[in-house]
């Protein structure tokens, strides 16, 4: 069955910085691969999407990249702000979408 | 637009006992799922719908029926609760099956004792 697995720990860095997160997965070859981000009891709010030909993709201060060899997607924030402070999801697939359990990230001030 | 909306916001359920969950929006789109989220374990899904009167189920639909009659609703039935299904429930729109954007509800917190 499908794995996907997300930064275990919870991550902390120092406003300004860039927040990298993993995304690793296995037994499976997605058509694409999604990211959201979700707030406390709130649902995910989709962020963006990488397709399995496109090496990396951009949207302000996001960037995702999306190797299939090394079956694994980082998500970097550049620049990171308090706000940016939520747990993190990537999922992958394209009929049935499988998602990691997240990655929280804490942006300090 | 308000979206994809979901009610109520929280329940508390006995054992044995039944309810649904509702889940409208209102954009038109094709293809809406249901998915419940645990600790650790990520979102799930529970059913899918790819248009009004077809259904389908997605990884964990044991415990769970879904209908869709309109474009516009999707809810999703508990029969008999069971503790097991504690959990938050939410429900995901996109334009169409296969769309590169799900839009989510704000959950539904489900507490089974």
């Amino acid at each position: 069955s499908q794995k996907i697995e997300q930064n275990s720990e919870a991550l902390n860095i120092q406003e300004g910085k860039t927040a990298t997160l993993t995304c690793n997965y296995t037994n499976y070859s997605p058509a694409y691969l999604q990211w959201y981000r979700q707030d406390p009891g709130r649902g995910p709010v989709f962020l963006l999407l990488i397709r399995e030909n496109e090496k990396e993709k951009r949207k302000e201060r996001l960037k995702v990249t999306f190797d299939t060899t090394l079956k694994q997607s980082l998500f970097h924030i550049t620049a990171s702000q308090p706000a940016d402070s939520a747990t993190y999801l990537c999922a992958l697939g394209e009929d049935q979408f499988y998602f990691g359990t997240g990655t929280s990230l804490t942006v300090i001030p | 637009n308000a979206g994809v909306t979901q009610t109520p916001k929280f329940q508390v359920l006995k054992t044995g006992q039944s309810m649904t969950l509702q889940c409208a929006q209102d954009m038109n789109h094709e293809y809406m799922s249901w998915y419940r989220q645990d600790p650790g374990m990520g979102l799930r899904l529970i059913h899918y719908s790819v248009g009004a009167g077809i259904t389908d189920q997605g990884e964990v639909p044991n415990g769970y029926n879904v209908s869709r009659s309109t474009t516009e609703d999707f809810p999703l039935r508990l029969l008999s609760a069971a503790p097991s299904q504690t959990s938050v429930y939410f429900c995901a729109s996109s334009p169409r099956f296969r769309a590169e954007t799900q839009y989510f509800g704000p959950g539904t917190r489900l507490l089974v004792l």
